[in-house]
């Protein structure tokens, strides 16, 4: 089984501050990790993804995540963040061993910017 | 997001009615699925398919069924929608030759639909 889990319902962050937004998995084997958001009436965006190799990955919109293998979590960050980062952000995972469709999506976490 | 267009974008309707949600797109990709959207959920499978002749169910397809028209066509039906099945609904793409080795391709979604079901 596989299962992913973001424990903030919602981050408040200051403009220019850092932003950290928490995702946790757990898979059988290795993990696929994604990172999505989603802004208000339109549908998810691909923002970055981990597969192998380095554990920090660099995305979109100066994102980057840090895959940590023994604490299973896959934190999305922004050293500073922006008003137009607010946003809805989905972690997804999948187990390298299943079917391609079946992503395993956490349950959003809402991402507030003030200036 | 303009690649994968869903209609309509919202719709409301009553309780034992047949609704069809459409998806077209113009990526040129084989694989298309459907996933659902509920607060504190985040999104779930419906169904997937990786080409015209395969179609795959999801983690929750009771209820909906589907119809791959053409490459570029994925249609959701609720055949008798019920006020549970009010939720936002997402078609998104994938192409897995834009990938290399085993990685799992990114999926591109559409813009949503909102369903609402009296």
């Amino acid at each position: 089984a596989q299962s992913v889990a973001q424990p903030e319902d919602q981050v408040n962050v200051a403009e220019g501050n850092p932003l950290t937004v928490k995702c946790t998995y757990s898979v059988s084997g290795n993990p696929y990790l994604f990172w999505y958001v989603q802004y208000p009436n339109r549908g998810l965006q691909f923002l970055l993804k981990y597969i192998t190799g380095d554990n920090l990955v660099k995305g979109s919109y100066g994102f980057e995540a840090e895959f940590n293998k023994s604490q299973t979590s896959f934190h999305l960050k922004k050293p500073s963040a922006l008003v137009s980062d607010s946003a809805l952000y989905f972690c997804a995972v999948r187990d390298m061993r299943l079917s391609w469709g079946k992503f395993q999506f956490g349950a959003g976490t809402q991402v507030v910017v003030t200036p | 997001d303009a690649d994968v267009t869903q209609t309509p974008r919202n719709r409301i309707t009553k309780t034992g009615k047949r609704i069809m949600l459409e998806c077209s797109q113009t990526k040129g990709h084989d694989r298309m699925y459907w996933y659902r959207q509920d607060p504190g959920l985040g999104l779930r499978l419906i169904y997937y398919s990786f080409d015209v002749k395969d179609i795959n169910k999801g983690e929750i397809s009771d209820g909906y069924s589907v119809s791959r028209q053409a490459q570029a066509k994925f249609s959701l039906s609720l055949e008798s929608a019920i006020p549970n099945q009010t939720a936002l609904y997402f078609c998104a793409t994938s192409d897995p030759s834009l990938t290399s080795g085993r990685s799992p391709d990114t999926q591109y979604f559409g813009p949503g639909t909102r369903l609402t079901v009296l």
